[in-house]
């Protein structure tokens, strides 16, 4: 189908990492991207992977991309509660034309 | 650069007043969508245009919505008559022409309540 699927809540505490976790569709997508939404904000883009790659570090965040079972995952290590938002995988197809296909959002929740 | 810009920031009106939501999209963008976010649906494509010409708008709801893109430095989405149920978040977004590594970047939104 068209749904790019993430769980809706996941509850860590502060310190902890957090992985976060999306399937997508298309095995011909070409970039995969998370937002990130802060409460009254728009979505911000937090960090990106092409396709021709499997892992991508980029200070606390790590991303892993098994093209084999189309998984994208997110990784916050030490997370903190300023990491609480909600946080959106999105994957490129490449041939269509502009548009990105947004998973709903998971909520993430850091307690002290 | 100042990113994608909406206005209003917030707007509250009555069922049956129509609404416009503007957008200035970035400079050099060629792409430019609306969204509508809320708890029940998450956020849903509204209409999308390249070059200022509106190439899907099967996510738009109903007549009474309506999107131009009269320039490439603006768009607006009208919502004539509203009513409670167009109650949402707003967001507007942009991108480069694709082919290489292009997000989309997102407006901070604007949130409509309907009364």
């Amino acid at each position: 189908g068209e749904d790019v699927e993430q769980s809706l809540f996941l509850s860590v505490r502060e310190g902890d990492s957090s992985v976060i976790n999306c399937t997508y569709t298309d095995s011909s997508s070409t970039y995969l991207y998370w937002y990130k939404q802060e409460p009254g904000a728009g979505l911000q883009l937090l960090t990106y992977i092409f396709s021709n790659m499997d892992m991508k570090q980029d200070q606390r965040l790590t991303v892993l991309l098994n093209k084999k079972d189309k998984h994208l995952s997110l990784r916050i290590a030490d997370t903190q509660t300023g990491d609480s938002a909600i946080y959106f995988c999105a994957e490129d197809r490449g041939s269509t034309l502009g548009r990105l296909y947004f998973g709903r959002g998971t909520q993430l929740t850091v307690w002290p | 650069d100042a990113g994608v810009i909406q206005s209003p920031r917030h707007e509250v009106t009555e069922m049956g007043q129509e609404v416009t939501l503007r957008c200035k999209p970035i400079s050099g963008h060629d792409y430019l969508f609306w969204y509508r976010q809320t708890m029940m649906r998450g956020l849903e494509l509204l209409i999308y245009f390249n070059n200022n010409v509106p190439i899907d708008d099967s996510g738009m709801p109903e007549d009474r919505f309506s999107a131009k893109m009269p320039n490439a430095s603006f768009s607006t989405l009208k919502i004539q008559p509203s009513e409670p149920r167009d109650s949402a978040v707003y967001f507007c977004a942009s991108r480069h022409s694709t082919g290489y590594n292009s997000p989309l970047h997102f407006g901070n939104g604007t949130r409509l309540t309907v009364t």
